[in-house]
């Protein structure tokens, strides 16, 4: 089974740090594009960072202002978003996304497999 | 510009067709895929690429584009399509990516 399964997320007062993980199973995970999506309480999606298979091409949401950082280790079929200056905006459930592996010019034409998310809470 | 406009709610009586839009000028450069999240739940792809539908879906959903707008159509919508939809698609420079607002869809 296809599987993404988050980790790491918990309650962390503003300005602090916070490393979150997502184990794949199921599927060649080295051969996928992955992302970090998050979402708000009470609000919608929002595309956060994207790295590429090989990590040659990593991407952030303009609105991070440099404060996340996103890693893979393919030995260990692992994600990872490393969270700092966290501000009480950065509230919300943190999912893992792997990226449809059918491409157009070089672009996955969508996100296909979600985990169910980790919550991270930024609160003094 | 790298913003996707959605309508905030929509509804549509059982078993009628309801179309869910999203509109944005990257749109007239890349494909939009659509997702639905119900409440407590993970998202779903829905519908990816020009028209395409994952394994699973049920082929009452359907997606198309013209222009800036892509749609979400649901032929004959069900019970249990009540939910959020949400779009996806690129930034202007395609390097990012950008989520529509989302559209609550009712089913009365």
């Amino acid at each position: 089974e296809v599987q993404l399964v988050e980790s790491g997320g918990g309650l962390v007062k503003p300005g602090g740090s916070l490393r979150l993980s997502c184990a794949a199973s199921g599927f060649t995970f080295s051969s996928y594009n992955m992302n970090w999506v998050r979402q708000a309480p009470g609000k919608g999606l929002e595309w956060v960072s994207s790295i590429d298979s090989r990590s040659d091409y990593i991407f952030y949401a303009d609105s991070l202002k440099g404060r996340f950082t996103i890693s893979r280790d393919n030995t260990k079929n692992s994600l990872y978003l490393q969270m700092s200056s966290l501000r009480v905006e950065d509230t919300a459930a943190y999912f893992c996304v792997r990226d449809i592996n059918i491409l157009v010019r070089g672009i996955s034409l969508g996100m296909d497999v979600w985990g169910q998310g980790t919550t991270v809470t930024v609160s003094s | 510009s790298s913003e996707l406009t959605q309508d905030p709610a929509v509804s549509v009586a059982l078993g009628q067709t309801v179309r869910i839009t999203c509109q944005g000028d990257s749109l007239r450069t890349y494909y939009a895929s659509w997702y639905q999240q119900k409440p407590g739940q993970a998202p779903v792809l829905v519908i990816y690429g020009k028209n395409n539908r994952p394994s699973g879906i049920p082929d009452r959903f359907s997606g198309s584009s013209s222009g800036n707008t892509a749609s979400l159509t649901i032929s004959g919508a069900q019970a249990e399509d009540e939910a959020d939809y949400y779009c996806n698609s690129r930034d202007s420079g395609g390097s990012r990516r950008v989520f529509g607002g989302g559209t609550k869809l009712a089913v009365l």
